[in-house]
């Protein structure tokens, strides 16, 4: 059973920088596509980036060069850094297998962050 | 970047009755890499559909995804009561990805 496992810190002050881990387990590292997406109740759904092993990693340019994604295939994990944070970025986050023609069909369970002074 | 428009916003019916779902795309979604998937509350999303009609390991044959080049739509044949949740369409034809802001089927 394929399992994505997420890790990080919930709640940051405005300017601190987001660190989020997902591990994957049950399923090849290597063969996939791995993304994140957030969701928040002003903007709904929406694509962070995707990573896939051996290539750069692409990001939504709506995030002016404050995301980063890699990976770590030995100990089949992806992180997702996100820095000088403000309220707008408080959002539940996902990790995501984009194994099917870059369709996400497994997914984190999320998680909340919220963005605090 | 592709924005994707879907329709209606909420849509109310009963169990058993037929739901179309609608999502255009504000230029042509490349290979027709369009996906479908069901949120329900407090759940990460579920895919449902990708590459516009191909249904995902172990989603019922009640759902079915059509459409291609801006238009595409999600049927669901009759309504059952897990179905009541809400959908998001998504490219990924071209980046950055995109989503649908959702239509909620609601029991009415």
């Amino acid at each position: 059973q394929v399992q994505l496992q997420q890790r990080g810190a919930g709640l940051l002050k405005p300017s601190e920088t987001l660190s989020l881990t997902c591990g994957v387990f049950g399923t090849s590292f290597t063969d996939s596509f791995w993304a994140w997406v957030r969701q928040s109740p002003g903007k709904g759904l929406e694509w962070i980036g995707e990573i896939d092993h051996g290539r750069r990693p692409e990001y939504n340019p709506s995030f002016n060069n404050r995301v980063t994604i890699s990976s770590q295939p030995s100990i089949k994990q992806v992180t997702l850094t996100l820095r000088s944070v403000t309220v707008a970025d408080t959002a539940i986050y996902y990790c995501a297998r984009a194994a099917l023609f870059r369709s996400m069909d497994v997914w984190g369970k999320g998680t909340s962050v919220t963005v605090s002074s | 970047e592709i924005v994707l428009t879907q329709s209606p916003g909420t849509l109310s019916l009963f169990p058993g009755e037929r739901a179309t779902l609608s999502c255009r795309a504000s230029q042509n979604v490349g290979f027709n890499s369009l996906s479908w998937y069901q949120q329900r509350p407090g759940r990460a999303p579920r895919l449902l559909i990708y590459k516009t009609s191909t249904r995902a390991t172990g989603v019922p044959d009640r759902f079915t995804g059509s459409g291609s080049g801006t238009d595409f739509t999600l049927t669901i044949s009759r309504l059952e009561p897990e179905d009541f949740a809400v959908y998001y369409c998504q490219q990924y034809g071209s980046s950055p990805q995109t989503f649908g802001q959702g239509t909620k089927v609601e029991i009415k």
